[in-house]
């Protein structure tokens, strides 16, 4: 089975400042990986997602993600942080190979920036 | 190009009574997905939908939820009776086929926010 785990529910930075999210996967072979916004009563946007190659991906509105096998992990980051940054933010997971589409996501992280 | 659209945008019900959600994917979509979030937890899967056809309803909770997609288009889902705990936020998505082996994302409609009072 695959999981998600995203282990803050909410994080704070101040504006101007480098912003980090958290998330770590399970999965069986290799991942296929996805961030989530969600901007208040707005539904998720894609954000970036890791398929293959490059292990640094890059995003929409300046965001970025690392992806670290041997750590299991795929933590969102941007260099400086907007205040307009401030949503709900989704990490997902899903299998490779075969089967349907149907990612696996995290409860979710809050992120707010303070200006 | 219009995005996933969901109607409504809020439900209001009491226990014991019915209600049907409506998605309209992106045109051309033939993937359709539903998914619930319960206040504070994770996204979880319901139903996926290839055109017409259920590919997988596995995360469907119990026989009160029926989801249909009519002519591979848009997708209904019906709750009845509804129960306290069926309340949440009901997402929909859809995605295209894969092309070579490699995943196009899905994309997602605002969200139904039903509360079963």
């Amino acid at each position: 089975a695959q999981s998600v785990a995203q282990p803050e529910d909410q994080v704070n930075v101040a504006e101007g400042n480098p912003l980090t999210v958290k998330c770590t996967y399970s999965v069986s072979g290799n991942p296929y990986l996805f961030w989530y916004v969600q901007y208040p009563n707005r539904g998720l946007q894609f954000l970036l997602k890791y398929i293959t190659g490059d292990n640094l991906v890059k995003g929409s509105y300046g965001f970025e993600a690392e992806f670290n096998k041997s750590q299991t992990s795929f933590h969102l980051k941007k260099p400086s942080a907007l205040v307009s940054d401030s949503a709900l933010y989704f990490c997902a997971v899903r299998g490779p190979s075969g089967g349907s589409y149907i990612p696996t996501f995290g409860r979710g992280t809050s992120l707010i920036v303070h200006p | 190009e219009a995005g996933v659209t969901q109607f409504p945008s809020h439900s209001v019900i009491e226990k014991g009574q019915t209600v049907t959600l409506r998605c309209d994917p992106i045109s051309g979509h033939d993937n359709l997905y539903w998914y619930r979030r319960v206040m504070g937890k994770e996204i979880k899967f319901l139903l996926h939908f290839v055109k017409e056809s259920k590919q997988d309803e596995s995360g469907m909770p119990n026989n009160r939820f029926l989801a249909e997609r009519t002519g591979g288009t848009y997708s209904t889902l019906k709750v009845q009776p509804a129960e306290l705990e069926d309340s949440g936020v009901y997402f929909c998505a859809s995605s295209q086929e894969r092309e070579g082996g490699i995943d196009t994302e899905a994309f997602f409609g605002q969200g139904t926010r039903l509360t079963v009072v």
